[in-house]
């Protein structure tokens, strides 16, 4: 099972780019990594997913280096609202252990 | 709106007792995943279902079970609580294009 390990805590301020990096050394061949965002007292909210290189979508990217150890997860222009916990996960779906680490809390300050 | 509903929202029970959570989906989706969430920490895989069969378990006893039925639906049952079973219950559910899983809102169990 691939773990991952993040930052604990980030603080940022409202209009800057946030940039989270995940580690994940042991990933798979048939690991796709995902991340989530998640609010307090709520589930986990998908934002953005990858195999390789980048992946845009209309709230974040992805970057994924060639050898697949790590991935960052870029949020450009971070509003108060992005205030949350960031889960970084990798596997596929079926018959695997998901492994949530404690997540990324991220501040994001006025 | 991820289309995935849970039931009840919040719930008290008392140590010893049973408890059944229940987790519904849109159609469309056939693996459903049930964590458990401890306040502070990122959410447990307990196990994961996928047509009507546990396909995977992550470290909970036995007195963790579940069922998953045709009509997108699934259950996480309870036996013998413990103080320590109290927690965010969160299921999950899988679509047959992709690895993005969409969770529930949660079930707040508290054991007293």
């Amino acid at each position: 099972l691939a773990k991952t390990t993040q930052p604990i805590s980030m603080d940022s301020y409202e209009g800057q780019e946030v940039n989270i990096t995940c580690s994940h050394n042991n990933i798979a061949t048939n690991d796709y990594i995902t991340w989530y965002q998640q609010f307090p007292s709520q589930g986990p909210r998908f934002i953005i997913q990858g195999y390789k290189t980048k992946v845009t979508n209309e709230v974040a990217s992805l970057f994924i280096p060639a050898d697949r150890k790590s991935s960052t997860l870029s949020l450009p222009r971070v509003s108060l609202s992005d205030t949350a916990v960031y889960y970084c996960l990798v596997g596929t779906t079926y018959g695997q252990n998901f492994v949530f680490g404690p997540g990324t809390r991220l501040s994001v300050l006025p | 709106e991820t289309g995935v509903t849970q039931s009840p929202t919040h719930l008290i029970k008392t140590r010893g007792q049973q408890v059944t959570l229940r987790c519904s989906s849109q159609s469309g989706h056939n693996t459903v995943s049930w964590y458990q969430q401890a306040l502070g920490q990122g959410p447990q895989f307990i196990f994961q279902y996928y047509r009507e069969e546990e396909n995977g378990r992550g470290n909970f006893p036995p007195r963790f079970s579940g069922l998953q039925f045709p009509n997108y639906s699934s259950e996480l049952n309870v036996n013998a609580l413990e103080l320590d079973d109290s927690a965010l219950y969160l299921c999950a559910w899988t679509g047959t294009s992709s690895y993005e899983q969409y969770f529930g809102p949660g079930t707040r169990l508290t054991v007293t």
